[in-house]
């Protein structure tokens, strides 16, 4: 295992659509983020797990976004009816949490255009 | 929420000499602090990390100081190299939780 793998790494889809991402981290991780990023931008926190159970969401997770990991993990992100400014890097990170231990490892991220 | 500023935006400096990069926090709860180089096209990658109950952490060429009471932090490139250009990021964190980026440095180093 070498570490936060991402799925695809890049899609182009038209405006309307729907997309699914898929995140695989380390093994043994038990946290699990996703974050969007745009140019010129750090980026910016949508959703985390711990285990198979999502504890955070940020308000930008609008209801065209969803996120699980069914079985702690894998995970996925889905957005419904795409629209031309979800246009951005999708990155997924995983960490082991333990108590001080906080170290989030990122995947190469997924690029979606929405056309 | 939490609010990370950075500074500056860009930074270009020659090879061999220093390079700063400064972070401002506002949540007095974050207690993680991470910088991560990011290359085109690729993730961020963590380069070095403080915790809050530690002022300095150096690693090689890499040191990272953190000032509690002003909600500052830094991180100190020394010796730069060419292979050190990139976007640098400053990050804050509470207790494994979300963390919250600045905009980014891009960092050019002049050979």
């Amino acid at each position: 295992d070498t570490g936060v793998s991402q799925d695809p790494r890049h899609k182009i889809t038209k405006r309307g659509q729907n997309v699914t991402f898929r995140c695989d981290p380390i093994s043994e991780h038990n946290r699990l983020y996703w974050y969007r990023q745009t140019l010129g931008q750090g980026p910016e926190f949508l959703t985390y797990f711990q285990n198979e159970a999502q504890l955070e969401k940020s308000r930008l997770l609008s209801d065209r976004f969803s996120a699980e990991r069914p079985k702690g993990s894998f995970s996925t992100l889905e957005i419904q009816r795409t629209e031309q400014g979800d246009s951005a890097m999708y990155l997924c990170a995983s960490s082991f949490w333990l108590a001080d231990y906080n170290e989030q490892f990122f995947g190469p991220g997924t690029r979606l255009t929405v056309l | 929420g939490e609010n990370v500023e950075q500074h500056p935006s860009t930074l270009s400096v020659q090879e061999g000499d220093s390079a700063v990069i400064k972070c401002t926090y506002s949540d007095s709860a974050s207690n993680y602090f991470p910088w991560y180089k990011q290359e085109l096209g690729k993730g961020p990658q963590l380069i070095i990390d403080i915790r809050s109950n530690v002022g300095e952490k150096k690693d090689q060429r890499i040191a990272v100081t953190l000032n509690k009471t002003a909600k500052h932090f830094s991180l100190h490139i020394t010796e730069t190299q060419p292979e050190d250009s990139a976007v640098y990021f400053c990050a804050a964190n509470e207790d494994a939780g979300k963390s919250t980026f600045g905009d980014g440095t891009t960092l050019t180093v002049k050979p």
